[in-house]
């Protein structure tokens, strides 16, 4: 089984408009981070935000902020009042402990497009 | 200087060239990472050092052979690559190898073997 799953390949919103990205992951290990990154197509990938297994609270970071349900398995990233330039890869990926934290498992990304 | 450097961003080379790529972070990390990301493949982790030591190697063929001479630093050697080696690799720093320990990656270098 994928460890971490986006579905969605491809999302298109407008400026302004809020949007959520969708990732679910899989793991038997009790602690573990999940994270999100950025990636524009300059290749580069930005870290947006972290949430840890024992957070109690959604971690926000400005504009973007992540939707942690953890009996469902889920850590959707949600951007509020999208920009232009949040037009790029977004890739959900998982830290576990079973793996000496070693691994940072990414999920296959999803094209978010932003139009005027 | 931005956190995390790579060079060269763009490499082109033959099957039996030898070329090497560069990584330098100035976040005072003490781990460093190879990645490979392939076209509509999920990023890969390669390597993993910690301290100068190596403490990762996800099979990778023995034709990437990467090199840290300081936690500051970190090298990825080719030779005799084949063309679907062709992809962009990127290099990334966390403080330590916890759970909490965020990594952050250079701009990569994007490898076409021909």
């Amino acid at each position: 089984a994928q460890k971490i799953t986006q579905t969605q390949p491809g999302m298109f919103v407008q400026e302004k408009e809020a949007v959520t990205l969708d990732c679910t992951y899989d793991t038997s290990d009790p602690s573990y981070g999940l994270f999100w990154y950025k990636q524009p197509s300059s290749g580069e990938m930005i870290f947006l935000i972290y949430q840890g297994s024992y957070d109690q609270q959604n971690a926000t970071e400005g504009r973007y902020s992540l939707n942690f349900q953890k009996a469902r398995k889920s850590a959707n990233l949600v951007i509020s009042a999208s920009q232009l330039g949040d037009s790029a890869m977004y890739f959900c990926a998982m830290r576990e402990t079973n793996t000496g934290f070693q691994k940072l498992v990414f999920g296959t990304g999803t094209r978010l497009l932003v139009s005027p | 200087e931005t956190g995390v450097t790579q060079t060269p961003r763009h490499l082109v080379m033959g099957m039996t060239n030898k070329k090497s790529l560069k990584c330098e972070q100035h976040l005072g990390h003490n781990a460093m990472y190879w990645y490979k990301q392939s076209a509509k493949k999920p990023l890969e982790l390669m390597f993993v050092y910690n301290f100068k030591e190596q403490t990762e190697n996800n099979s990778v063929p023995s034709r990437f052979s990467p090199e840290c001479p300081n936690s500051s630093h970190l090298f990825l050697h080719l030779h005799t690559l084949q063309p679907e080696d062709s992809a962009l690799y990127l290099c990334a720093s966390s403080q330590d190898l916890g759970s909490t320990d965020t990594q952050y990656f250079g701009p990569g270098t994007r490898l076409t073997v021909l």
